[in-house]
């Protein structure tokens, strides 16, 4: 049962433009999300998080959006860089009544960026 | 500050031997957290450690153990391999509360089965 969803294998963007990866979960007990970026045979690099609690959070050129009622979050990247290229994993974290740091992870999105 | 150390780097091994990777996290992190990619079944969870004490586990048979240091440092132990354990084995640490909660991770030890 896949409780963290990644519905586009493949996303392709030209540079300058926005990029917006789309995330789904079906758990309600997760209370903390995170976004990861990765390159073939590397561990994967945080990028930002957000708590349950808030519906946006931004870093840079990096906005997460958290829908609580639609379970559902999405990382936005304005302006998309050839850089950004790379496999973007979405994560979620489980709320057991105690801290844990255990990720569940979507599947990844692959991102291209086109110059 | 040093990141996420994972040694080896790239390991083969024999179907039916067990095999050993270490992870050293950064600095003043507690919590160490294993993860098993492989190209079916993505990235999942195998199980955390924090202040030497396993806190949780994912649904991997007893075969995959871990065990964490008084320094952090955390090992995962694979005994009896099966050809289906090749993957690339990843390890996070990270500060070990809720806030904050973000996992830093290694490079990860290509396991290979043969």
């Amino acid at each position: 049962d896949q409780q963290v969803k990644q519905n586009s294998p493949s996303l392709s963007v030209q540079e300058g433009r926005i990029s917006i990866l789309n995330c789904d979960y079906t758990n309600s007990m997760f209370d903390y999300f995170l976004w990861y970026k990765k390159y073939p045979a590397e561990g994967p690099t945080f990028l930002i998080s957000i708590s349950s609690i808030k519906d946006k959070n931004e870093d840079g050129r990096f906005t997460v959006f958290l829908n609580k009622s639609a379970k559902h979050l999405s990382l936005h990247i304005v302006p998309s860089q050839p850089g950004d290229s790379a496999v973007y994993f979405c994560a979620a974290s489980p709320y057991y009544g105690g801290a844990t740091n255990k990720l569940i992870f979507g599947t990844g999105t692959l991102l291209a960026v086109q110059p | 500050k040093a990141g996420v150390t994972q040694t080896p780097r790239y390991l083969i091994k024999t179907r039916g031997q067990q095999v050993t990777l270490s992870c050293s996290p950064i600095s003043g992190h507690r919590s160490v957290s294993w993860y098993q990619q492989t190209p079916g079944q993505g990235l999942q969870f195998l199980f955390e450690y924090f202040s030497e004490t396993q806190r949780n586990k994912g649904n991997f048979p007893g075969r995959f153990s871990g065990r964490q240091f008084s320094n952090s440092r955390s090992e995962m132990n694979v005994s009896t391999l099966e050809l289906g354990d090749s993957a690339l084995y990843l390890c996070a640490s990270s500060l070990g509360g809720k806030e904050g909660t973000e996992a830093f991770f290694g490079q990860g030890t290509r396991l290979t089965v043969v």
